[in-house]
């Protein structure tokens, strides 16, 4: 599985729209690109997953690159509750999902 | 059940008891999924299951790890001898397929504390 590169932390306002970005340069054809987030002392939660096409749910959209070597995700409309780790994850199998260290997202009032 | 349910929620054993930690994936998941997290990281594989087939368990770190899930529901992973190491936050995922084009569920954990 291909290594992901995330910023260690983002700090956002309440009600505004978060970037997170995710490098992903040696991901091959067949990685999926999957996010995950997870708030203090919950288990990961499921976020969006895609292959190459833009991916839109109703917790965020994912903007994928067109060389896939990055990816994006966006929360439209940051609340507190959205305060959490966001982990990018690459994966060709599916299941040894590798989670790294993610990027921890403050959001303020 | 509504989601991934795993017992005991904390669990303190002595250093060298053997521990059985369960996993109550949700109802029709195939696949089924060990992670073990430290304080301030993330999850990090340890096994996985397709229905009552462990698949891979490359991520077991030696042999005093085992994990089964005999009628490809309910599954345990055992711990023996435990040493403090061993502590951890131990999670269980589950999801309704296997592939990678699929999301995984994943329980509230238990909490390991080797002392």
């Amino acid at each position: 599985d291909a290594k992901t590169t995330q910023p260690n932390s983002m700090e956002s306002n309440e009600e505004e729209p978060v970037h997170l970005p995710c490098n992903h340069s040696t991901i091959s054809g067949t990685d999926y690109i999957h996010w995950y987030r997870q708030l203090p002392s919950q288990g990961p939660e499921y976020v969006i997953h895609g292959l190459t096409s833009n991916v839109n749910n109703r917790m965020a959209s994912l903007a994928i690159a067109e060389d896939r070597k990055s990816s994006t995700l966006i929360l439209h409309r940051a609340t507190l509750r959205d305060a959490a780790v966001y982990y990018c994850i690459c994966s060709n199998s599916g299941y040894a999902l590798n989670f790294g260290k993610g990027t921890s997202l403050l959001v303020t009032p | 059940g509504a989601g991934v349910s795993q017992s005991p929620r904390y669990k303190v054993t002595k250093r060298g008891q053997d521990v059985a930690l369960r996993c109550d994936p949700i109802s029709g998941h195939v696949s089924l999924y060990w992670y073990r997290q430290a304080l301030g990281q993330g999850p990090e594989f340890l096994t996985y299951f397709n229905y009552e087939a462990q698949q891979d368990k490359s991520g077991l770190p030696n042999d005093r790890f085992s994990a089964e899930r005999p009628e490809g529901s309910i599954s345990t992973l055992t711990i023996q001898r435990t040493e403090q190491r061993d502590s951890a936050m131990y999670r269980c995922a589950s999801s309704k397929r296997q592939g990678r084009n699929t999301e995984a569920f994943f329980g509230q954990g238990t909490r390991l504390t080797v002392v």
